[in-house]
């Protein structure tokens, strides 16, 4: 099993500019997981999906941020324009139907945003 | 919502020596505490968890306790090597249908 694969592992981009992070989940893992890891804040999670539908929003920090998981294989993570202070490792975590505590990181994208 | 408090946030112990993180969880609801390992610039990765029908759960140097009436549990490494050498995190998935970390702990072996 190849794990949870997440493209890019590293992206420098420009304030201003749009994002997208993408993220492969473990085959047959049905919910997927998005967290933002920084010195200040710790692992914070963004959203999560059970069967490609959204459960849990509530800690995407604002308008600027949105996620889609249009089929079981694939989710992505936007961010519309980026800020500076977006700058973060972002990880992608999946789980197997019934034991969806039990998670399992891809190895994130560094994003850096100048 | 649950609130996971994790100490210390840092620990430095001498190779060989046991050391012993402790974590402390608010919603009596949560019923399953993994425990992820990050070594530096990698991905957490679960390296063994707890159910709340369990008290202790061992798997050869590292074991975890839990105690719900307290709400809290711990993870204990006996005989550290330097390469035990990480950030190590707690976590609780609890009634709001999410995992909850701890804020870390920095551990240290030295030689």
């Amino acid at each position: 099993d190849a794990g949870v694969i997440q493209s890019p592992r590293h992206e420098v981009t420009e304030m201003g500019q749009e994002v997208t992070l993408r993220c492969k989940p473990i085959s047959g893992h049905d919910y997927l997981f998005w967290y933002r890891q920084t010195m200040m804040r710790g692992l914070e999670l963004l959203i999560y999906f059970n069967n490609n539908v959204p459960i849990d929003d509530s800690g995407m920090p604002e308008d600027r941020f949105s996620a889609k998981m249009p089929n079981a294989s694939f989710s992505t993570l936007k961010i519309q324009p980026s800020e500076p202070r977006d700058s973060a490792v972002y990880f992608c975590a999946s789980s197997y139907p019934s034991r969806p505590g039990e998670q399992y990181f891809g190895p994130g994208t560094r994003l850096t945003v100048t | 919502g649950e609130n996971v408090e994790q100490h210390p946030s840092t620990l430095s112990v001498q190779e060989g020596d046991s050391a012993v993180i402790k974590c402390t969880y608010s919603d009596s609801a949560s019923n399953y505490f993994p425990w992820y390992k990050q070594e530096l610039g990698k991905r957490p990765q679960l390296i063994i968890d707890i159910r709340s029908n369990v008290g202790e759960k061992k798997d050869q140097r590292i074991a975890v306790t839990l105690n719900k009436t307290a709400k809290h549990f711990s993870l204990h490494i006996t005989e550290t090597q330097p390469e035990d050498s990480a950030v190590y995190f707690c976590a609780a998935w609890g009634g709001g249908n999410k995992l909850t970390f701890g804020t870390g702990t920095q551990l240290k072996v030295e030689l």
